[in-house]
């Protein structure tokens, strides 16, 4: 199975100030025939289900804020915020869906400094 | 607009078998590339992956749960259906069904449910 560790597990950034999550993944997960990484990005506030910020590891999901923004060199992912503002407060998951069993990393909880 | 709710039991007892509806509207698993899976997340804790089915009835399951899930589908009543044997306490969890799309290659989950809480205890 693919393992995907997130860091750091819990993060307090200003607002307006940057924030950045990692996702490490315990082997590729490029598809070759299309040249894309099967990487996806969540935001799931208390009470709710988790929400679709990102996925190929850099397109984000229609609606979602351009302050997201998702990054990769090879195993290596993040999500960042360009400028945290209150309705961010979250929990953040990755998730790769290149094979199955399609796992996600173990959050990172991110609060208002 | 596409939509998914889950049903079953709210409590169940250890070593009893849990069963879980996906119902879901606006899409069909019957003739569009599409996938369900199941997911669930202790309270406090993180998701997990379960089981996912497609349109053309491929299963993939959790490594760790597999010997203990069945997911299947019944396009004309537009369900999925996950069952969970064995139930234990630290089965407790609100458990999530979630949509995905296949266009040359598969979708992360852009539809997901509202979730359900399944309590195990005796």
């Amino acid at each position: 199975d693919i393992v995907l560790t997130q860091s750091p597990d819990s993060l307090a950034v200003p607002l307006g100030e940057r924030a950045t999550i990692n996702c490490k993944s315990s082997q590729s997960v490029l598809y070759s025939s299309d040249d894309k990484n099967y990487l996806a990005w969540y935001q799931q506030k208390p009470g709710q289900p988790p929400r679709l910020l990102i996925y190929w590891a850099s397109t984000r999901e229609s609606g979602v804020p351009d302050r997201f923004s998702g990054g990769e060199s090879g195993t290596d992912f993040t999500l960042t915020i360009s400028s945290l503002q209150a309705e961010d407060v979250a929990v953040y998951y990755c998730q790769q869906y290149y094979s199955a069993p399609y796992t996600f990393g173990q959050g990172t909880k991110l609060e208002i400094k | 607009q596409i939509t998914l709710k889950e049903s079953g039991p709210t409590l169940v007892k250890p070593t009893q078998t849990l069963t879980l509806t996906c119902t879901f509207s606006g899409l069909s698993l019957s003739s569009t590339r599409v996938g369900v899976a199941w997911i669930r997340q202790p309270p406090g804790k993180a998701l997990e992956w379960l089981a996912h089915i497609s349109w053309n009835n491929e299963r993939y399951y959790s490594s760790s749960l597999k010997s203990r899930l069945t997911i299947t589908k019944d396009p004309s009543k537009n369900h999925v259906v996950l069952t969970m044997t064995n139930m234990d306490p630290m089965d407790t969890a609100t458990y999530y069904c979630g949509h995905q799309r296949y266009v040359n290659a598969w979708y992360p989950f852009a539809n997901w449910g509202q979730g359900t809480l399944v309590t195990v205890s005796s």
